[in-house]
């Protein structure tokens, strides 16, 4: 059974601040997904991931993948309140799947 | 483009009664189309695939008499809870999928079920 595990689960951290969030996934994939989710709100897509080493950037945000370590990274640099949400990786094995999911706090 | 549009955003029901929610692709075809459950705090976990013409497939544990899903068209599906109880309180989102977007997966905007 496939298990994507994020961690933090929870991080709070002050503007101007970088930070990173890591994505492990169990089983290969060649497919992963960036979504953020704001309160009582659906899903909004960041990026999607699809071949190893990929790099995705957008804004503050960038997010890469190494397909071989199972591993994904959601990169935050100069953290500003806008940021503030909950952060989901997903990744396809048949079905997509997704992750723990990060609460994200940005402090001023 | 690749709009998901899903309604109602949010109903309040009676124990026992049943709720429809509609999920719509408004400017693709979806060939698949997902349906999530959500619980405060939580991961979205995925109630069942339905692909157009055919039975949904159901993930362990779901309910597939009470969770009834509809994929009557390429742009359309239907959950219907059924003799919904205060435990089916939950956000529910739809999700499609079309080989006219890459890679991609649409998201409706998500109903918030009360059951009261």
């Amino acid at each position: 059974e496939l298990k994507v595990e994020q961690n933090p689960l929870f991080l709070s951290m002050q503007e101007g601040k970088n930070y990173t969030i890591y994505c492990n996934y169990s089983t290969t994939s060649d497919r992963l997904y960036w979504y953020r989710q704001d309160p009582g709100k659906s899903l909004e897509s960041l990026f999607v991931l699809l071949s190893n080493g990929a790099v995705k950037q957008e804004g503050r945000l960038m997010a890469s993948l190494d397909t071989k370590a199972r591993l994904s990274t959601l990169h935050i640099t100069a953290a500003v309140h806008d940021l503030s949400a909950t952060y989901f990786c997903a990744v396809v094995v048949g079905k997509l799947t997704f992750g723990t999911g990060t609460r994200l706090t940005i402090i001023p | 483009g690749a709009v998901v549009s899903q309604h109602p955003s949010w109903v309040i029901c009676k124990s026992g009664t049943s709720v429809k929610i509609e999920c719509r692709s408004l400017d693709f075809q979806a060939t698949t189309m997902f349906w999530y459950r959500q619980f405060p705090k939580q991961s979205l976990m995925l109630m069942a695939t339905s692909n157009e013409g055919s039975k949904a497939t159901y993930e362990q544990g779901v309910e597939k008499d009470k969770f009834l899903i509809n994929h009557a068209s390429l742009t359309l599906s239907t959950l219907t809870v059924t003799s919904a109880h205060p435990e089916d309180s939950s956000f529910y989102i739809c999700s499609a999928a079309a080989r006219t977007v890459n890679y991609g997966y649409t998201f409706g905007s998500g109903t918030r079920l009360t059951v009261v």
